[in-house]
């Protein structure tokens, strides 16, 4: 149990266009949804944590209007990447928890992004 | 704010050797402290966590890691290693309560390469 999803697994898209990620918790409803960026061998950087139905929370240095999150029902949290350039490259990462379980997040397995 | 360092960036043994990745945190309260794999490419895959009781955790795959208050460490151990442990492995710490509830920080994360 406790599996979470990510689709696309990788994208490649041209400058100026928007990207979006799905993150689906398939047999759990998430209360809570969080979304990563890893650099290439480098850690998880926290960028945003949503809850259903609220708006999300963004960490210090995120661009709230770059990194768009939506979380509309307890399975699904969306983020877009609006305007991607190649600095946005990167690989991206949700997690999901849920009641049960507080205080763990059950991980996706990742979204390449590649920006030409 | 939590913080999270292991020092050791890569490792390397041979297989059916000992294995031992180390962690040191920094957080004000009592930590729930989580070791995570990762695999190229790959989301992260829980290993083991600890929230309170017996500090000695046995995790998947063989691995076990001990909560040591004193010394702020949570290291994992591993008797003997096999060749399909090769991978990253990431320290992680929780925050318990507030806003940022349930909110992860990982360590740089340490890539462990293992000889034939």
């Amino acid at each position: 149990g406790a599996v979470v999803s990510q689709h696309p697994s990788r994208v490649i898209c041209k400058s100026g266009t928007s990207v979006k990620i799905e993150c689906r918790s398939l047999d759990f409803q998430a209360t809570t949804m969080f979304w990563y960026r890893q650099f290439p061998k480098q850690s998880l950087m926290l960028m945003a944590t949503s809850n259903e139905g609220s708006k999300a929370t963004y960490e210090q240095g995120v661009e709230k209007d770059k990194f768009l999150i939506n979380h509309a029902s307890l399975t699904l949290s969306t983020l877009t990447v609006t305007s991607a350039h190649p600095e946005d490259s990167s690989f991206y990462i949700c997690s999901a928890s849920r009641l049960a379980d507080y205080n763990e997040q059950f991980f996706g397995p990742g979204t390449r992004l590649t920006v030409l | 704010a939590q913080s999270v360092t292991q020092p050791d960036i890569h490792i390397t043994v041979s297989e059916g050797a000992s294995l031992e990745l180390r962690c040191n945190y920094s957080y004000g309260a009592t930590p729930y402290l989580f070791w995570y794999v990762q695999s190229p490419g790959q989301g992260l895959q829980l290993l083991l966590k600890y929230f309170s009781g017996d500090t000695l955790v046995q995790g998947i795959k063989g691995f076990e890691a001990e909560f040591k208050r004193s010394q702020s460490s949570f290291n994992l151990r591993k008797p003997s290693v096999h060749w399909s442990d090769a991978a990253e492995y990431f320290c992680a710490v929780a925050t318990a309560g507030g806003t940022s509830y349930g909110k992860l920080t990982f360590g740089q994360g340490t890539i462990l390469t293992v000889h034939p």
